[in-house]
């Protein structure tokens, strides 16, 4: 079975231009949750998905944006990209929505896309 | 301040034993997981228990929860330079929440 997949894997962009990085979950997992990963805040939670609908955001400006397909594919969204973007974008999917199920809330982890602002 | 807390840093010689610290405040954290991390990858699942459960052994994984204290530990036995990495702990309630993560140095 194939595991998370995020395109792209690297990203060099300019400051005030827009990116959309991609994330395909494993087969059959229907929640798809965004992080973004820097030496300085560490892993930060961006929003999660679960049937095409945002169940959670955190903490991140409405410069990011993502959604969520109906064949659970995930595209996050950022625009006029500041040099504090620069990072690694990570998805993570699982079989149900964050909670209480025990195994079905384990996440799994794509590669990752590194994103670089210039 | 965070909900998990880990240690940065811990250095340890090949050979020895690592043990790698966490703590939590959720006490109705149902399961516990640790992740590890290596340079340029995304975070891999290593193990989880349940949170009915004091400890799970995994051939050299040994995971220890005291619920009691909200304190989750990481042992590697025999820690080999291939055990260099990132460990994350996370635990799961409505939300899935991770430490900052306790970065491994395995000295030949």
């Amino acid at each position: 079975k194939a595991g998370v997949t995020q395109t792209p894997r690297y990203l060099i962009k300019t400051r005030g231009q827009q990116v959309t990085l991609s994330c395909s979950p494993i087969s059959g997992h229907r929640s798809v949750s965004w992080y973004q990963q820097t030496p300085g805040q560490g892993l930060q939670f961006l929003f999660e998905y679960f049937s095409e609908t945002q169940r959670n955001k955190g903490n991140f400006p409405g410069r990011f944006s993502g959604r969520q397909f109906s064949n659970s594919r995930s595209e996050m969204n950022v625009s006029t990209l500041e040099l504090g973007d620069s990072a690694l974008y990570l998805c993570a999917s699982s079989w149900e929505a964050s909670g209480r199920l025990g195994t079905k809330n384990i996440q799994y982890f794509g590669a990752g896309t590194r994103l670089s602002v210039l | 301040g965070e909900d998990v807390e880990q240690s940065l840093f811990l250095s340890v010689r090949e050979g020895d034993s690592s043990v790698i610290n966490c703590t939590y405040t959720d006490s109705s954290s149902t399961y516990l997981y640790w992740y590890k991390q290596e340079p340029g990858a995304g975070l891999q699942l290593l193990t989880y228990i349940f949170s009915n459960m004091d400890m799970k052994q995994d051939q050299r994984l040994t995971v220890l929860l005291n619920k009691k204290d909200k304190h989750l530990s990481l042992r590697i036995a025999d820690t080999q330079t291939g055990d260099s990495a990132i460990y994350f702990c996370a635990e799961s309630t409505d939300d899935m929440r991770f430490g900052a993560g306790t970065r491994l140095t395995v000295k030949p």
